[in-house]
């Protein structure tokens, strides 16, 4: 079965610190995406980072990037330089290519400490 | 280029009683899938449309159905409801299977089950 794990499930960081967030998924498919989702206390979803299982360079969006170990079926956040507006429930979640469903972990709440 | 629409935002509902959300994709997607979120499950997802076929479904029971209209606009419903059904039901939209992978999430319809 694939599943998503997200074994913290609340953290806080002070402004400017960095942080990171833990993943680890469960598949015997190849082919798939890795994503993080922020989901801000107004509700939307929105992608903040997405790996290609097939690309070895870990994906990075400015202050986020991911530290992605394929045979290890680890996929971390690192935010680094926190900012009020990193506030938010954030999601790992995993989707084989030819499929559009997505699975998702529990979520980590992360809190950033003025 | 605007978003994912989801209506009604919030509604209240009585335990028996059937409801039935929308959802517009953004222009072009022809995908759309449909997420349950609770506080105690997470994100479970409920079914995925794409050209009005319904191409994948979670394990839900059957009052949970959904349909897609030809201009990608989809509804899901629920009838029979029951307390547990209580939660925000995501709608989620994207290009076709295996493009960028990337799903784009609505707002949300938060449905309240007294």
């Amino acid at each position: 079965a694939q599943t998503v794990t997200q074994s913290q499930p609340e953290m806080s960081v002070q402004e400017a610190e960095t942080v990171t967030l833990s993943c680890t998924y469960d598949t015997s498919e190849s082919d798939y995406y890795l994503f993080w989702y922020k989901q801000p206390p107004s509700r939307q979803m929105i992608l903040v980072i997405r790996q290609e299982a097939y690309k070895q360079q870990n994906a990075t969006e400015n202050r986020f990037s991911v530290n992605f170990q394929k045979a290890a079926k680890s996929f971390s956040l690192k935010i680094s330089d926190s900012q009020l507006g990193d506030a938010a429930m954030y999601f790992c979640a995993y989707r084989v290519r030819r499929d559009d469903k997505i699975i998702f972990g529990k979520g980590t709440r992360l809190h950033i400490l003025p | 280029k605007a978003g994912v629409t989801q209506t009604p935002r919030y509604l209240i509902k009585t335990r028996g009683q059937q409801v039935t959300l929308s959802c517009s994709p953004i222009s072009g997607h022809r995908s759309v899938s449909w997420y349950q979120q609770t506080p105690g499950q997470g994100l479970q997802f409920l079914f995925e449309y794409f050209s009005e076929t319904q191409r994948n479904k979670g394990n839900f029971p059957g009052r949970f159905s959904g349909r897609q209209f030809s201009n990608s606009r989809s509804e899901m419903n629920v009838s029979t409801l029951e307390l547990g059904d209580s939660a925000l039901y995501l709608c989620a939209s994207s290009l076709q299977t295996g493009r960028t992978g990337e799903l784009f999430f609505g707002e949300g319809s938060r449905l309240t089950v007294l």
